[in-house]
């Protein structure tokens, strides 16, 4: 089965700063898509950034990039100039290729952004 | 407005009670799906639609049933309610074809509390 990991629960930083959020996934697959959503206090999921693993090059978004590296099954998010609304629940998600329905989640990470 | 919309946005019943949530979209999308977001476990699916006549379990279908009125509208329904149902509901779409098939785009949530 796949699976997707976030090995940390909680994160902060600094405003204007970078961080780096983890996320690692586990598939036999070689055709998939891998996607951060954001989730607020207000509840809503809200989709970040999205990679399609036959891409070599990583995804960007603004001020989100993300770090695919596909050998290692290794998928981070980078916020860059971090700002007070970027304070949530962020998820990492997998979906197989093939218009697949199931959209695998990790458990999230939350982050605080300090101001 | 908001391509997809969720009736009610909070709810509060008590065990053994018949509850209906509504999802409606304007997104056009004829892939519907309903999750369940418990704290700690992120999103975990429910029931998915791929057209109107097409309805299939996901991971955590007992207990809940759905019903497919629409393109636009998908329902899920808990026929007699239990405490541990009590949880954050997501309405889901995503389209059939084309490059962002596997991008699915959230509602703004159901949280729903079984006394």
């Amino acid at each position: 089965a796949q699976t997707v990991t976030q090995s940390q629960p909680e994160m902060s930083v600094q405003e204007a700063e970078t961080v780096t959020l983890s996320c690692t996934y586990d598939t036999s697959e070689s055709d998939y898509y891998l996607f951060w959503y954001k989730q607020p206090p207000s509840r809503q999921m809200i989709l970040v950034i999205r990679q399609e693993a036959y891409k070599q090059q990583n995804a960007t978004e603004n001020r989100f990039s993300v770090n695919f590296q596909k050998a290692a099954k290794s998928f981070s998010l980078k916020i860059s100039d971090s700002q007070l609304g970027d304070a949530a629940m962020y998820f990492c998600a997998w979906n197989s290729g093939a218009g697949s329905y199931q959209l695998t989640f990790g458990k999230g990470t939350k982050l605080s952004v300090i101001p | 407005d908001a391509d997809v919309t969720q009736t009610p946005r909070n709810r509060i019943t008590k065990t053994g009670k018949r509850i209906m949530l509504e999802c409606s979209q304007t997104k056009g999308h004829d892939r519907m799906y309903w999750y369940r977001q418990d704290p700690g476990l992120g999103l975990r699916l429910i029931y998915y639609s791929f057209d109107v006549k097409d309805i299939n379990k996901g991971e955590i279908s007992d207990g809940y049933s759905v019903s497919r009125q629409a393109q636009a509208k998908f329902s899920l329904s808990l026929e007699s309610a239990i405490p541990n149902q009590t949880a954050l509901y997501f309405c889901a779409t995503s389209d059939r074809q084309g490059d962002i098939q596997e991008t699915q785009y959230f509602g703004p949530g159901t949280r729903l509390l079984v006394l």
